[in-house]
């Protein structure tokens, strides 16, 4: 069965300095996407990143990044330069292709504070 | 183009009294789902729908039911809320592959 592990509960940071949020993934299948949302503390899950498993480059989106590595079974999450406008819940999330409807299952969750 | 939005925002019900969540999107997603998210945990998902007509079981569908009888709208029934059942709700629609949420229902059985 699928599985997304992030241990890391909660990570406190101050303004400007990097955090990297970890993921770690279990699945049998050969095809599958891996996600990361952001949930704020207004409660909405937006939609932050989507990666197929064929597609192991890593990606930048101005201050984010993601490292995608099958070897380790693993979808690592950077913020470099952290403001106090990414505090906020994170979930990594994978979805099989064979599984029916595009189900995701979600890790629990690593909560950011970004301190002034 | 709202997305995807949720109907109510908040509700209190009492031990043993029904309700049910509106979930509408305007995407022309095939599919929608529900999921719940309480207090540490990540979202769990209650049950889906890969399109008009249909629906299916997701990990923890007891004590809910759901219709899809158009496109556009996915419906959460709870028939005898449970205290068990406070949480927050949220509702999403796909595509490709990603899923795309709505703001949530926070409801609370007392």
């Amino acid at each position: 069965a699928q599985k997304v592990t992030q241990a890391q509960t909660e990570i406190s940071v101050v303004e400007k300095e990097d955090v990297t949020l970890d993921c770690v993934y279990e699945t049998r299948d050969t095809t599958y996407y891996l996600f990361w949302y952001k949930q704020p503390p207004s409660g909405e899950l937006v939609f932050l990143i989507r990666r197929n498993s064929f597609d192991e480059q890593n990606e930048i989106s101005g201050r984010y990044s993601w490292n995608f590595q099958k070897s380790t079974s693993s979808f690592n999450f950077t913020i470099t330069a952290s403001q106090v406008v990414d505090s906020a819940v994170y979930f990594c999330a994978l979805s099989e292709a064979q599984a029916a409807g595009n189900k995701l299952t979600f890790g629990g969750g690593t909560r950011v504070l970004v301190k002034p | 183009n709202a997305g995807v939005t949720q109907t109510p925002k908040f509700r209190v019900l009492k031990t043993g009294q029904s309700m049910t969540l509106l979930c509408a999107q305007d995407m022309n997603h095939e599919y929608m789902y529900w999921y719940r998210q309480d207090p540490g945990m990540g979202l769990r998902l209650i049950h889906y729908s890969v399109g008009e007509g249909t629906t299916a079981k997701g990990e923890v569908p007891d004590g809910y039911n759901v219709s899809r009888l158009k496109k556009q709208n996915f419906l959460l029934g709870l028939e005898s809320a449970a205290p068990s059942q406070t949480s927050v709700y949220f509702c999403a629609s796909s595509w490709r592959e990603a899923q795309y949420f709505g703001p949530g229902t926070r409801l609370t059985v007392t």
